[in-house]
């Protein structure tokens, strides 16, 4: 059991190029979401889905792009790289039903470093 | 608008100690409250969760208090390790389908010896 796995772990990007991160779970969760993680600001909602063919916008999400065409993969795409999108993206998956007895809580990727120069 | 606040930002205690953290929260929709764990170079990962009925849960050295009237919610380890040095983050939601969690900004724990 994999959990979340996010690709790339580390990217350097230039000013105006675009690119993918990659996430993947295989949990058979519903819902999952990309987080931002920048020193003394947490961890800010991007945008997230709770089920294939549905996304919505979170708390930050200009500059970035998503789809779900399957329940397994997450793709978060980065139009046009600027420097303020420089952070640490963290993918996350639960499932989208609360229940107290089974693990409601999010699973987390690992995380992908992206600079931007 | 920061709907969950997080104290301190960051925290020094001695092992054995009993480090406390601290969240307000705005929202009175809110009905599950997570604490996640970060050690360095990794995902947060759930350490233990609160519902608002109940004023206290413990899982190992790890306690959560809750004051629904006040909107505040605490974490307490117990006999602190250096192992316990990491980031922690509290959180809120509903618990409505696909109720999204809104994280507090952190507070950075270091044991010492």
């Amino acid at each position: 059991n994999a959990g979340v796995t996010q690709t790339p772990k580390f990217q350097v990007l230039k000013t105006g190029q675009s690119m993918t991160l990659q996430c993947a779970q295989d949990m058979n969760h519903e819902y999952m979401s990309w987080y931002r993680q920048d020193p003394g600001m947490g961890l800010r909602l991007i945008h997230y889905s709770v089920g294939a063919g549905i996304t919505d916008q979170g708390e930050v999400p200009n500059g970035y792009n998503v789809s779900r065409s399957t329940t397994e993969d997450f793709p978060l795409r980065l139009l046009s790289a600027a420097p303020s999108q420089t952070s640490v993206y963290f993918c996350a998956s639960s499932y989208s039903s609360f229940r107290w007895d089974r693990n409601y809580g999010y699973t987390f990727g690992s995380g992908t470093r992206l600079t931007v120069v | 608008q920061q709907q969950v606040k997080q104290s301190p930002q960051s925290l020094i205690v001695q092992k054995g100690g009993i480090p406390i953290i601290n969240c307000a929260y705005e929202n009175t929709a809110f009905d599950y409250f997570p604490w996640y764990q970060q050690f360095p170079g990794k995902g947060p990962a759930l350490l233990i969760a609160i519902r608002p009925d109940v004023s206290e849960k413990k899982e190992g050295r790890f306690t959560i208090s809750f004051n629904k009237s006040a909107k505040q919610f605490s974490l307490h380890i117990m006999d602190s390790q250096p192992g316990d040095s990491a980031t922690y983050f509290c959180a809120a939601s509903g618990t409505g389908t696909a109720s999204k969690l809104t994280f507090g900004t952190g507070t950075r724990l270091q044991v010492t010896l």
